[in-house]
């Protein structure tokens, strides 16, 4: 059973728009979320993340939206360039002293030119 | 240039037959782990190290075997390989021991190892 669900394995956004992708997670004992962006042939590397206490943490064009009764964050890019084509993906922390991360399946954002 | 090297890129090989994929950071990391990427169900964890000579089973440990001898060095080994391996790898290292879980001291992954076993 996948305790962090990203239920959209592909995305298709045109240059300039808003992509939105979204991590849904069952477990309450999750603290903190972290997205990763990875590129073809290449291991991923971090983004962005938040923090349970928080519902909102914004990095420049990314902005990260944590929705605690509704166990649901979303990933916003604006405006979407090209180079934001990648596979995404969601990761969630353990609140307790082995900080182990459980990922999700990872969604596949592609920008049209 | 700060990197976490695996070797080999791409690897296929048959069951049964022992195979090391090599993972070496250089910027005197503390945590290293070893990761699978299948299909639909994202990253999880094999192995992973707080120390050297300290390692600790992740979520799918079975069949396969870790050790860190040098800081710098967390080989995976797969003594006898069978076609479920079959998958791409990744290794990572983080500065501190919150195993890459925040802002501050995420993971750094390698490029990642495809292995095909037959």
């Amino acid at each position: 059973d996948q305790q962090v669900k990203q239920n959209s394995p592909s995305l298709s956004v045109q240059e300039g728009r808003i992509s939105i992708l979204n991590c849904d997670y069952t477990n309450s004992m999750f603290d903190y979320f972290l997205w990763y962006k990875k590129y073809p042939a290449e291991g991923p590397t971090f983004l962005i993340s938040i923090s349970s206490i928080k519902d909102k943490n914004e990095d420049g064009r990314f902005t990260v939206f944590l929705n605690k009764s509704a166990k649901h964050l979303s990933l916003h890019i604006v405006p979407s360039q090209p180079g934001d084509s990648a596979v995404y993906f969601c990761a969630a922390r353990f609140m307790d002293s082995n900080y182990q991360l459980i990922w999700g399946a990872g969604t596949k954002l592609i920008i049209k030119p | 240039e700060a990197q976490v090297t695996q070797n080999p890129r791409y690897l296929i090989t048959v069951t049964g037959k022992k195979l090391t994929v090599t993972c070496s950071q250089n910027m005197n990391h503390e945590y290293m782990s070893w990761y699978r990427q299948d299909p639909g169900l994202g990253l999880r964890q094999i192995y992973y190290s707080m120390n050297v000579e300290v390692t600790d089973k992740g979520d799918v440990p079975e069949g396969y075997k870790v050790s860190r001898k040098e800081k710098r060095n967390f080989p995976l080994i797969l003594e006898s390989p069978s076609p479920n391996q079959t998958s791409l790898y990744f290794c990572a290292s983080s500065p501190d021991l919150r195993q890459g879980s925040t802002y501050n001291s995420p993971l750094h992954f390698g490029n990642g190892t495809r292995l095909t076993v037959t």
